[in-house]
C-alpha cells in the first residue's frame, strides 16, 4: 500500500514569486509519481509525470518536479508564478507492478496574490 | 476526443433514497475508475474496470454501492439507501493500459439531506 502525505494545505504567494509545493510518499514498492491540478468548478487535469529516466520532469506552463528517492519526495516548483495557477494541487503515486489506481494526497492549495 | 463525461453535475436527494451516476469515458480508453472527493481531501479509489470486467473494489465500496459497465463503454454507479456520509463528489476517471496517465470528468457532486 502506498501513501501521500501533502504537508501544507494551503499556500499564498504573490504574482511573480516562485513557490514550492512539497509532496512526499511512503511505499514498500516502486511507483510512478504525479501531480495533477484542479481548477475551481473543473476536473482534475494531469500536470506531470515521472514513470522512469531524468528525474527533474517539466510540464508546458513552466512547473517542474524532481524525484528524489532517498527523501521519498516529489516537490512541486515554479519559479515564477501567474495569478492563473491559482488551483488546488494533488499529488499521486501509483504502484509500478500494476499502474492502476492512484493514490492521492489531501491537496496544497495555491493562491497567486496580486 | 470530448473528454470524460459526467452525469449529473449535481445530484440533491433524501436520505435512504436510491441514486444512479453515470459516465462516458473517451472512447479509446478502456480502463475506467472511480473516485470519490470529500472537502479537503484528495479523490479516493472506489473501483476500476478494464473494458466490461470490475477488476478491484475499494473497502470504501460498501453493499450499497454498485457500480457496473455494461459492453466496455459507459459506467454507471448506484447508491442504494443514501446516507448522509455519501455526501461527496464523484468523480470517473479513464485510461489507456499501462502507464498512460488518468483522465478524470467533472465529476458528479451528491448531497444527501
Amino acid at each position: 500500500a502506498q501513501s501521500v502525505t501533502q504537508l501544507d494545505s494551503q499556500v499564498p504567494v504573490f504574482e511573480e514569486a516562485p513557490v514550492e509545493l512539497r509532496c512526499n510518499y511512503s511505499s514498500s514498492v516502486s511507483v510512478y509519481l504525479f501531480w495533477y491540478v484542479q481548477y475551481p468548478n473543473q476536473g482534475l487535469q494531469l500536470l506531470l509525470k515521472y514513470l522512469s529516466g531524468s528525474t527533474l520532469v517539466e510540464s508546458i506552463n513552466g512547473f517542474e518536479a524532481e524525484f528524489n528517492k532517498s527523501q521519498t519526495s516529489f516537490h512541486l516548483r515554479k519559479p515564477s508564478v501567474h495569478i492563473s495557477d491559482t488551483a488546488e494541487y494533488f499529488c499521486a503515486v501509483s504502484d509500478r507492478s500494476s499502474a492502476r489506481q492512484l493514490t492521492f494526497g489531501s491537496g496544497t492549495q495555491l493562491t497567486v496574490l496580486p | 476526443d470530448t473528454g470524460v463525461s459526467q452525469d449529473p453535475r449535481h445530484k440533491i436527494t433524501k436520505r435512504g433514497q436510491n441514486v444512479t451516476f453515470r459516465c462516458d469515458p473517451i472512447s479509446e480508453h478502456n480502463r475506467l475508475y472511480w473516485y470519490r472527493q470529500t472537502l479537503g481531501q484528495g479523490p479516493e479509489f472506489l473501483t476500476y474496470f478494464q473494458n466490461e470486467a470490475q477488476l478491484e473494489k475499494s473497502r470504501l465500496l460498501s453493499d450499497r454501492f454498485s457500480a457496473e459497465r455494461p459492453k466496455g463503454s459507459f459506467s454507471t454507479l448506484e447508491i442504494q439507501r443514501t446516507e448522509q456520509g455519501d455526501s461527496a463528489m464523484y468523480l470517473c476517471a479513464s485510461s489507456l493500459e499501462g502507464t498512460a496517465p488518468l483522465h478524470f470528468g467533472n465529476g458528479t457532486r451528491l448531497t444527501v439531506t
